[in-house]
């Protein structure tokens, strides 16, 4: 799996939106940005995926820069629930690809 | 959607003893899982690869002696850590995909405790 980048940590006001980076600047062309959160003790938890367009669900949005080399995960209302450890990934389609997760980001929503 | 289960999600075990930790696929069918390591306030390393039917694949510096990985169904995997040491106290972690190179489900994750 390519290699990605994340801010150790970061704060969010409840209520508002909580932007996270990441950058995967070895990213190849068949590779997709998954995004992952683990809440403390928890196993972790899908969020949403995208290979060059932007994705939205009911979760959060993702956008992808236009060469790829980056992408920001938005959670458009943080919650106090949000509070956890967020976890950029890149891996390619097809096959069962192993993942290997980075230091991720700790996002902590304050009320 | 994919639901993975994983049990115990709690075990205390004295040192010397052998615990085993199931992970099934619920939903779906599972020819290959993955089982990972996490230490208090790190990230998940990956462990092994475990293939339905052959043997897990190791990651370099894991022990396939020590954590021993069974795949003998479609929906199970097992990972059975022997002789377990106060060192192996952990929480440890299992995934499975339902679809060809699309996102993974992982289990809930097991706290061991060796003492």
């Amino acid at each position: 799996d390519a290699k990605t980048t994340q801010p150790t940590s970061m704060d969010c006001a409840e209520g508002r939106a909580a932007n996270l980076p990441c950058n995967h600047s070895t990213i190849s062309g068949n590779e997709y940005v998954y995004w992952y959160r683990q809440i403390h003790s928890q196993g972790p938890q899908y969020i949403i995926h995208g290979l060059k367009n932007n994705e939205t669900n009911e979760m959060a949005s993702l956008i992808i820069t236009e060469d790829r080399k980056s992408s920001t995960l938005i959670l458009p209302h943080a919650t106090l629930r949000d509070t956890a450890v967020y976890y950029c990934i890149v891996r390619a389609a097809g096959g069962y690809q192993k993942v290997t997760f980075g230091t991720g980001t700790k996002l902590q929503v304050i009320p | 959607g994919a639901v993975v289960s994983q049990h115990p999600s709690r075990v205390i075990c004295k040192s010397g003893t052998s615990v085993k930790i199931e992970c099934r696929s619920l939903d779906f069918q599972a020819t290959t899982m993955f089982w990972y390591r996490q230490f208090p306030k790190q990230s998940l390393m990956l462990m092994a690869t475990s293939n339905e039917g052959s043997k897990a694949t190791y990651e370099q510096g894991v022990e396939k002696d020590k954590f021993l990985i069974n795949h003998a169904s479609l929906t199970l995997s097992t990972l059975t850590v022997t002789s377990a040491h106060p060192e192996d106290s952990s929480f440890y972690i299992c995934s499975a995909t339902q679809d060809r190179g699309y996102g993974y489900t992982f289990g809930s994750g097991t706290r061991l405790t060796v003492v």
